[in-house]
């Protein structure tokens, strides 16, 4: 079966850093990625990670342990804008097929 | 380049009705994902579809059907509307890339259903 784990919610401090993590247990793996999804608004790729480690973009980086099934996507400075919801989600080993975690509600504070 | 496009952005129907949505991809995309989005039940994947073919389908009834034309336009529709049935449709397209996993999803803004 499938099965992504995520914390629902989340809260920090403008300018603080923030680790969102996101633990999965699938029947297959070819990927694993990040979405953003503001309120009313499509969900935008944010990264993607397929082999172990760190991949940093701007403020944004994604770390993947395969053998742990963990991933973490961590967000530097933080601006009220980055109030949104992050998705993980793995990529099966068939076509584009995405599972999706719940997704965390990140709220930004002044 | 264009984004992906849905049609309609709002619907509303009522019970045993059944309704179609349209998906147009990124020009160039040949494989369209669909998926629903509920506050109860998170993003779940209906149904993919890759060069006019339905290439993976999630967990959802018989109900729910999809299909893509030669252009690469899709349309799914769902017949017997049931009051569960309201919820974001989002439809994703991606490129193919034969040598890289990574086949990113670019999604289109949805169609909100809402069943009465």
């Amino acid at each position: 079966g499938q099965n992504i784990d995520q914390p629902t919610e989340m809260t920090a401090t403008e300018g603080a850093i923030v680790q969102i993590n996101c633990t999965y247990q699938t029947s297959g793996f070819n990927g694993l990625f990040w979405y953003q999804q503001h309120a009313g608004e499509a969900p935008t790729f944010l990264s993607y990670n397929v082999l172990d480690g760190l991949e940093e973009k701007g403020r944004f980086s994604s770390f993947l342990s395969r053998s742990k099934g963990y991933s973490y996507l961590l967000l530097k400075e933080l601006q009220m804008k980055d109030s949104a919801s992050y998705l993980c989600a793995v990529k099966g080993n068939a076509g584009n097929m995405l599972t999706f975690g719940g997704g965390t509600r990140l709220m930004v504070k002044p | 380049k264009a984004g992906v496009t849905q049609t309609p952005r709002y619907l509303i129907k009522t019970r045993g009705q059944q309704v179609t949505l349209s998906c147009s991809p990124i020009s160039g995309h040949r494989s369209v994902s669909w998926y629903q989005q509920t506050p109860g039940q998170g993003l779940q994947f209906l149904f993919e579809y890759f060069s006019e073919t339905q290439r993976n389908k999630g967990n959802f009834p018989g109900r729910f059907s999809g299909r893509q034309f030669s252009n690469s336009r899709s349309e799914m529709n769902v017949s017997t509307l049931e009051l569960g049935d309201s919820a974001l449709y989002l439809c994703a397209s991606s490129l193919e890339f034969r040598d890289r996993g990574s086949n990113e999803q670019f999604f289109g803004p949805g169609t909100r259903l809402t069943v009465l």
